[in-house]
């Protein structure tokens, strides 16, 4: 069992709709991340939380807008969104620890826009 | 520019052959850390191996080993003795010092063969 949840794993919505993903984090670490993944194309980092404050916002649309309560929880609301942000959206966590500290991922959330 | 280059989009291998993924980076930073994901369908990305930039010997991880060329700036990794549950898509990541996230590749999809 990973130790990253994210839910729902799957989501369709219109374009109009406002919805939010959530990622939990059961390993105790004090970072945690969005990535976006799209077909053919590198994952693209958009936001990075450290200790629970924002440290990295990636030029992001403001049609996201995340949200982290606490270090264990992340959240990354949605509304007003575009086909193009169908995506892999992946949320990760690590232990800050200079260059080593590997992330651990969920399995994603699989967004559609229609 | 591109921190992260991955020139194979597509591998094929043969169960139990050895199989070599290409990576290269750029970066200006004399502290950094490369690392591999492996991705199979399901999207979880999964940790494989690290290797830090000071690290004098090749980092191995069973049946992962990877091949670190400092001046030439690749970390190649090989995957030894090849298994049916090793296709999956695979992506080299760095971290650069002082930096929190992880920037990717583009990946390179592997199938194993029968």
């Amino acid at each position: 069992e990973t130790g990253v949840t994210q839910t729902p794993r799957h989501l369709v919505m219109g374009m109009t709709n406002k919805k939010s993903l959530k990622c939990e984090q059961h390993l105790g670490h004090n970072a945690m991340y969005w990535y976006k993944q799209s077909a053919k194309k590198p994952l693209e980092l958009m936001f990075v939380y450290s200790l629970e404050e924002r440290v990295e916002n990636n030029s992001v649309p403001s049609r996201f807008s995340p949200e982290c309560p606490n270090s264990s929880h992340l959240f990354l609301h949605l509304h007003t969104l575009q086909p193009e942000d169908s995506a892999l959206y992946l949320c990760a966590s690590s232990q800050i620890a200079g260059v080593a500290g590997e992330l651990f991922f969920g399995e994603g959330s699989r967004l559609t826009v229609l | 520019a591109q921190k992260i280059t991955q020139t194979q989009p597509g591998m094929f291998v043969q169960e139990k052959e050895a199989v070599t993924l290409d990576c290269t980076y750029d970066t200006s930073d004399q502290s950094y850390g490369l690392f591999w994901y492996k991705q199979p369908s399901s999207g979880e990305m999964i940790f494989l191996i690290y290797q830090g930039s000071y690290d004098e010997q090749n980092a191995t991880e069973g049946r992962y080993s990877l091949n670190f060329q400092k001046a030439r700036k690749s970390a190649n990794l090989v995957i030894s003795a090849s298994q049916l549950g090793d296709s999956a898509m695979y992506f080299c990541a760095m971290r650069e010092g002082g930096d929190y996230k992880l920037s990717f590749g583009a990946g390179t999809t592997v199938t194993v063969r029968a």
